[in-house]
């Protein structure tokens, strides 16, 4: 088993629709969690970290499930400029232990179509 | 002004050769990454050091050796490259990566192609 696993997509999505992805990870000690955005032949970059108690980001609301080892991106009102990857991100154990490693998930792709 | 640089952008190289890529931080960061991304897109962490120190190494042939002069810089020196080896390496950086899960701020990546 991966140690993050996500659904590849693509998620086709209507400009000011609602898509909602998860990624689950198999590490139950791991406290950090994020979600990063990687566009086309770009780098990847820190989209928003994920709290115990959920957060939220503008149009952006992450949650984490710890119970069943997920966290959700939800995204509202998409814009074309939302058309990308999102890569799920976990640190395997603590930071500290882990070296700050970061491990990726394959990425969701998310099209958002006029 | 770029934050994390890395050259050259592109690589193409014959099996065989040795090749470098540099990697430069000007945000002062403390802990600097390697990252591979194969040709189905999954990003997996190489090495990393923390104030020149090396921390992370992960299963990488020893073909692969990363040399931090400074904490502002980290280079990878590929030996003997293979046709498996093309992907495209990012470079990263974050604060103390000992202190905190710090966000990782990417390089543009170098994109290597060996035929």
């Amino acid at each position: 088993r991966k140690e993050v696993e996500q659904d590849p997509g693509p998620f086709n999505v209507p400009e000011g629709a609602t898509v909602a992805f998860n990624c689950t990870y198999s590490n139950s000690a791991s406290q950090s969690f994020f979600w990063y955005r990687q566009d086309c032949r770009k780098e990847p970059k820190l989209l928003m970290s994920v709290y115990s108690s959920g957060n939220e980001d503008g149009r952006f609301t992450a949650q984490l499930n710890r119970a069943s080892q997920y966290i959700s991106l939800l995204i509202r009102d998409s814009k074309l400029s939302d058309s990308a990857t999102y890569l799920c991100v976990v640190i395997p154990g603590s930071y500290k232990a882990a070296g700050n490693k970061l491990t990726f998930g394959g990425g969701t792709r998310v099209l958002v179509k006029p | 002004d770029t934050a994390v640089s890395q050259t050259p952008k592109y690589l193409v190289t014959q099996m065989g050769n040795d090749k470098s890529i540099k990697c430069e931080q000007n945000l002062g960061h403390d802990t600097m990454y390697w990252y591979k991304q194969d040709s189905k897109k999954f990003l997996k962490i190489m090495f990393s050091y923390n104030n020149k120190e090396l921390i992370i190494n992960e299963t990488v042939p020893n073909r692969f050796s990363p040399k931090s002069p400074d904490k502002a810089h980290l280079n990878l020196h590929i030996n003997s490259l293979e046709l498996g080896d093309s992907a495209v390496y990012f470079c990263a950086s974050s604060q103390d990566g000992n202190r905190g899960p710090y966000e990782q701020y990417f390089g543009p990546g170098t994109r290597l192609t060996v035929t």
